[in-house]
């Protein structure tokens, strides 16, 4: 069965560190990519997608995502981190094959100390 | 214009009752779902729909019920709630059939405690 790998659980930066979050799937065929965000006690915000073209995404709130796909990543950076950026960041693929499902990586809770 | 509303907001259960989760969107949006989320595990799908009358089961079904007569509502039934059912549930839409387009829209989530 298809996963998704988020190796980093929990990641705690000072403001103004830069941020590299860390994802890989193992589905073998085409993908859409998507990196979302959970602000504390808040849902789900897309935060960036890839589906096609360019393999460097940009996003809002200045994050951006590059694509490798002979790497199966689709890892999530952010060059200065402020605290607002605590929260947790939650990577998902959409194997094109599966219609709408998205399968969710476990999570990686953000702390950024002021 | 409300995007996904899910009601209720919190909710504690002893084992063995039975409850509906709603949810509900404004948007005309083909597909529903719902995933449950637990630490370390991120969102999984538990069912899902591609539009009114049509349902289909995620990666963990086993508990839950569904049902889709309008495309607006979406409502997850737990038939006998344990205490592995304490989670938070969310629903998403998205206005596609068959592929997340612009990313699916989350409701604000349940907060479930099975006790």
């Amino acid at each position: 069965a298809q996963s998704v790998s988020q190796h980093n659980h929990h990641v705690i930066l000072s403001e103004a560190a830069s941020l590299e979050l860390g994802c890989n799937y193992s589905y073998g065929g085409t993908v859409n990519l998507f990196w979302y965000v959970q602000y504390p006690g808040q849902h789900l915000q897309l935060l960036l997608k890839y589906f096609s073209g360019d393999p460097l995404v940009k996003g809002i709130k200045g994050f951006e995502a590059e694509f490798i796909k002979s790497k199966f990543s689709f890892n999530l950076r952010k060059p200065s981190v402020q605290w607002s950026d605590t929260a947790e960041y939650f990577c998902a693929v959409n194997p094109k094959a599966a219609g709408n499902k998205l399968t969710f990586g476990g999570g990686t809770r953000v702390l950024v100390k002021p | 214009n409300a995007g996904v509303t899910q009601t209720p907001k919190f909710q504690v259960l002893k084992t063995g009752q039975s409850m509906t989760l709603q949810c509900a969107q404004d948007m005309n949006h083909e597909y529903m779902s719902w995933y449950r989320q637990d630490p370390g595990m991120g969102l999984r799908l538990i069912h899902y729909s591609v539009g009114a009358g049509i349902t289909d089961q995620g990666e963990v079904p086993n508990g839950y019920n569904v049902s889709r007569s309008t495309t607006e509502d979406f409502p997850l039934r737990l038939l006998s709630a344990a205490p592995s059912q304490t989670s938070v549930y969310f629903c998403a839409s998205n206005r596609d059939r068959v592929g997340p387009g612009g990313g699916y829209t989350f409701g604000s989530g349940t907060r479930l405690t099975v006790v």
